[in-house]
This record gives C-alpha cells, sequence and structure tokens, in this order.
C-alpha cells in the first residue's frame, strides 16, 4: 500500500518548456487535488477533481491544466512553463471532501 | 471567502514546555477544522481535528481548542519534543474542500 505517490521528484525546466506531473493514489478515493507550496504562503489549491472525468478550480489555477481519466491518477500539466511556476508541488487524495487528506511527497519544479 | 491566518510564522520553544500555535478564520458555517504537520522534504500529514460541537480534543500530547464565537483554534503541545520540530498548517473547510493557513514553523530547542 503506497499510499500517494508523485513522478517526478525533481526537474528543472526553461521558460517555455512544457511537462506534466503525475500523482497516483492505491487508497481507491474519489477527491484528488494539487496544491503548491512557496515560501511564506502556504498550501495553495491548483486544481481537484471530486471524480474520475471530474475537474475543478482551485485558488491558483492559471497556467495549470488538469486530467482524471482514471480514479488512481490526476496529471497537472504546465504547457509553458514560467518561472513564477517554481514551486513545491504537492499531490492530495481524500475518500470524501469532508475527509482527511493525505498528501504525497512532492515534486520541486525549478523554471529557469 | 473562507480565509485562514496564522500570525506567527514562527514559534521557538523550549524542550519540555508547553507550544500553543493559533489560528483564525472567517467564514464559520464549516463543521469541522484540522491540523497539519510537515517535515521538510515531506508531505504534510494529518495531525488532529475538531467538530464544530466540541471546544476541545485531545490526541496524547496534542490538544486542539476551538472558540467559535471568537473564530478562533489553537493547537497545544505538551510537553514539547525536539521531534516535534516542523511547520504546522491549519485547515478549514471553505469554497475548496480545505482552505489551509500559511503555517506557523515551531522550534522545539533541547
Amino acid at each position: 500500500n503506497a499510499g500517494v505517490t508523485q513522478t517526478p521528484k525533481f526537474r528543472v525546466l526553461k521558460t517555455g518548456q512544457s511537462m506534466t506531473l503525475l500523482c497516483a493514489q492505491d487508497m481507491n478515493h474519489e477527491y484528488m487535488y494539487w496544491y503548491r507550496q512557496d515560501p511564506g504562503m502556504g498550501l495553495r489549491l491548483i486544481h481537484y477533481s471530486v471524480g474520475e472525468g471530474t475537474t475543478a478550480k482551485g485558488e491558483v489555477p492559471d497556467g495549470y491544466n488538469v486530467s482524471r481519466l482514471k480514479k488512481q491518477n490526476f496529471l497537472l500539466g504546465l504547457e509553458s512553463a514560467a518561472p513564477s511556476q517554481t514551486s513545491v508541488y504537492f499531490c492530495a487524495s481524500s475518500y470524501k471532501g469532508s475527509d482527511t487528506q493525505y498528501f504525497g511527497p512532492g515534486t520541486r519544479l525549478t523554471v529557469l | 471567502d473562507q480565509q485562514v491566518k496564522q500570525n506567527s510564522p514562527s514559534l521557538s520553544v523550549q524542550e519540555g514546555r508547553i507550544s500553543i500555535l493559533n489560528c483564525d478564520y472567517t467564514n464559520s458555517m464549516f463543521d469541522y477544522f484540522l491540523w497539519y504537520k510537515k517535515y521538510p522534504a515531506e508531505g504534510p500529514t494529518f495531525l488532529i481535528s475538531i467538530s464544530s460541537i466540541k471546544d476541545k480534543n485531545e490526541d496524547g500530547r496534542f490538544t486542539v481548542f476551538l472558540n467559535k464565537s471568537a473564530k478562533h483554534l489553537s493547537l497545544h503541545i505538551v510537553p514539547s519534543q525536539p521531534g516535534d520540530s516542523a511547520v504546522y498548517f491549519c485547515a478549514v473547510p471553505g469554497n475548496t474542500p480545505l482552505v489551509f493557513g500559511k503555517g506557523t514553523r515551531l522550534s522545539v530547542i533541547a
């Protein structure tokens, strides 16, 4: 039982490049989330999903897209990376919206 | 719109003493509140929660207090241990499933 896993753990991009971050959970959770953590800013929700095939915008969705084609996976895409997207990205999942969220170990992304 | 404020970015406490971390929120229509703990290079982990029908919930050395009229949460850690050194986030439901505060970095000094 791996819980929530994220790939990759680290990545360096140049401005304008694209990439996809993968989140996987093996707890059969309905809800999945993508957050970013920046110094002094706490955890800010980018997008989330309440079930397979659904997505919803969070607090800071601009510049990101997401997809939830399978219940266990939640993908976060950056189509044209910008230095402002340098951050640590965390994926989380929960059974319901009101339940405890379980977080992955994070992906550290640097955009040069 | 739910706003969650943790006004102390950092807190330093001696080992064995009490640590008190505070959190204020703006929208009281929701019925549960949570604290998460985060170590460096790891994801946040759930620590303790409280339902709005209670004013106190205890789990070992950790106690969360809720003052609904003041829209205020506090987390007490007694006695504080060096392994408690971490960033603590309070989280409250809002327009999205959870809104997190900016966190308080607790340092417990041996």
